[in-house]
């Protein structure tokens, strides 16, 4: 079966400091695997995905993943956080037919 | 163009009550997806249907829940005799083939 976990939570940076979210996947078959995000009282929104492709790959607003099967990791980053990356952030991985399981969610906070 | 639309946007029913919630898809996509996001469990998948095939329920969490799909497009999930542990956001999503979801906003579901 398929899972992700997210390592944290709750993240809170500064604004323009890097940003890193953790994710680790367990997939027993080469997984798709996605960032997605959701801004208060919006829906989801796709940053990325990985779909055994490039191992770095890059998505919308300067955020970038990169896939690790050593380490079954697709942790997020982006180099400099803006205020408006506030939000909450799903690491999902595709399952047969395509049915999306998602982490837990970490909340990203910006602080001025 | 258009994306994934839902209604209503936000319900308040009495428990024991009936509700629909209604998806609109993608012009064009062949799968569309129920998930359901709550305080106590995350996201999590609740059916799918592809195309003419017959639909995976396998996450409905009841036979309370049931869902169809007309002419391949338009769906509504239903709910029989609301439980407050029904309170949640149903999101919907849709694709037209590969992995990428897309969602709609969300219907708000509140049972009193």
């Amino acid at each position: 079966a398929q899972s992700v976990t997210q390592l944290d939570s709750h993240v809170s940076v500064s604004e323009g400091t890097p940003v890193l979210l953790r994710c680790n996947y367990s997939s027993s078959y080469s997984p798709s695997l996605f960032w997605y995000v959701q801004h208060p009282n919006k829906g989801l929104q796709l940053l990325l995905k990985y779909t055994s492709a490039a191992t770095l790959v890059k998505g919308i607003n300067g955020f970038e993943a990169e896939f690790k099967k050593s380490e079954t990791s697709f942790h997020l980053t982006k180099p400099s956080a803006h205020m408006s990356d506030a939000a909450e952030y799903f690491c999902v991985v595709s399952a047969r037919a395509q049915k999306l399981v998602f982490g837990q969610g970490t909340r990203l906070t910006i602080n001025p | 163009g258009a994306g994934v639309s839902q209604s209503p946007s936000n319900k308040v029913t009495e428990k024991g009550k009936d509700v629909e919630l209604r998806c609109d898809p993608i012009s064009g996509h062949t799968a569309l997806y129920w998930y359901r996001q709550s305080l106590g469990q995350g996201l999590e998948f609740l059916i799918y249907f592809q195309g003419n095939s017959a639909p995976d329920k396998s996450g409905l969490p009841s036979d309370r829940f049931s869902a169809e799909r007309t002419g391949g497009s338009v769906s509504t999930l239903t709910i029989q005799r609301t439980q407050q542990e029904d309170s949640a956001v149903y999101l919907c999503a849709s694709t037209y083939s590969g992995d990428t979801q897309y969602f709609g906003p969300g219907t708000r579901l509140t049972v009193l």
